[in-house]
């Protein structure tokens, strides 16, 4: 089993729809969370942070639920600009060293 | 926000060269630094951790004689890419870790294509 599962997508959406991410853990020691967003050929770029009593920046949600070791991600009136994969992040300090644990990622297409 | 700098950002080589590529923070030290590789539509995996000083601890799987990681002072971090042979072709990013904000920076990584 993969250390992060995200949907496979891709999510192929009109302007304006509302589109959900999920993405799950296998390690339950794992401490932080996040979303990532990377365009095409680029590095990744934080997104937002994930945190328990969930979170909103604008037009995206984050939610976290350790005992089901689930995250998710809303986008709320989807723009073209949104177009891009989405990379759920998980933070597991390991042999005394942080890691950053990436998802596979899941791409969303946003279409006039 | 932090700044990290990769160079070069694209480079072509013949099959059996070796390939360095560089890692700089620019306005901020990390004594952690972060290799990547992505190959195409699969996410990032890391490679390696680099500690300033010390030597890098590599992933399972990932061959410490083959990809050098030298970690010589605060703001740089080198990955030579040794012998390199077409499958080494791949998205090549790292990343520095600041406590200052306790988040990792990307580089904008670099390409590599060995032919």
């Amino acid at each position: 089993r993969k250390e992060v599962e995200q949907d496979p997508g891709p999510f192929n959406v009109p302007e304006g729809a509302t589109v959900a991410f999920n993405c799950t853990y296998s390690n339950s020691a794992s401490q932080s969370f996040f979303w990532y967003r990377q365009d095409c050929r680029k590095e990744p770029k934080l997104l937002m942070s994930v945190y328990s009593s969930g979170n909103e920046d604008g037009r995206f949600t984050a939610q976290l639920n350790r005992a089901s070791q689930y995250i998710s991600l809303l986008i709320r009136d989807s723009k073209l600009s949104d177009s891009a994969t989405y990379l759920c992040v998980v933070y597991t300090i390991s042999g005394g060293y942080n890691k950053l644990i990436f998802g596979a990622g899941t791409r969303l297409a946003v279409h006039p | 926000g932090a700044v990290v700098s990769q160079h070069p950002s694209r480079v072509i080589c013949k099959s059996g060269t070796s390939v360095k590529i560089e890692c700089r923070s620019l306005d901020f030290q990390a004594t952690t630094m972060f290799w990547y590789r992505q190959f195409p539509k699969q996410s990032l995996m890391l490679m390696a951790t680099s500690n300033e000083g010390s030597k890098a601890t590599y992933e399972q799987g990932v061959e410490k004689d083959k990809f050098l990681i030298n970690h010589a002072s605060l703001t740089l971090s080198t990955l030579t890419v040794t012998s390199a042979h077409p499958e080494d072709s791949s998205f090549y990013i790292c990343s520095a870790w600041t406590d200052r904000t306790d988040t990792q920076y990307f580089g904008p990584g670099t390409r590599l294509t060995v032919l």
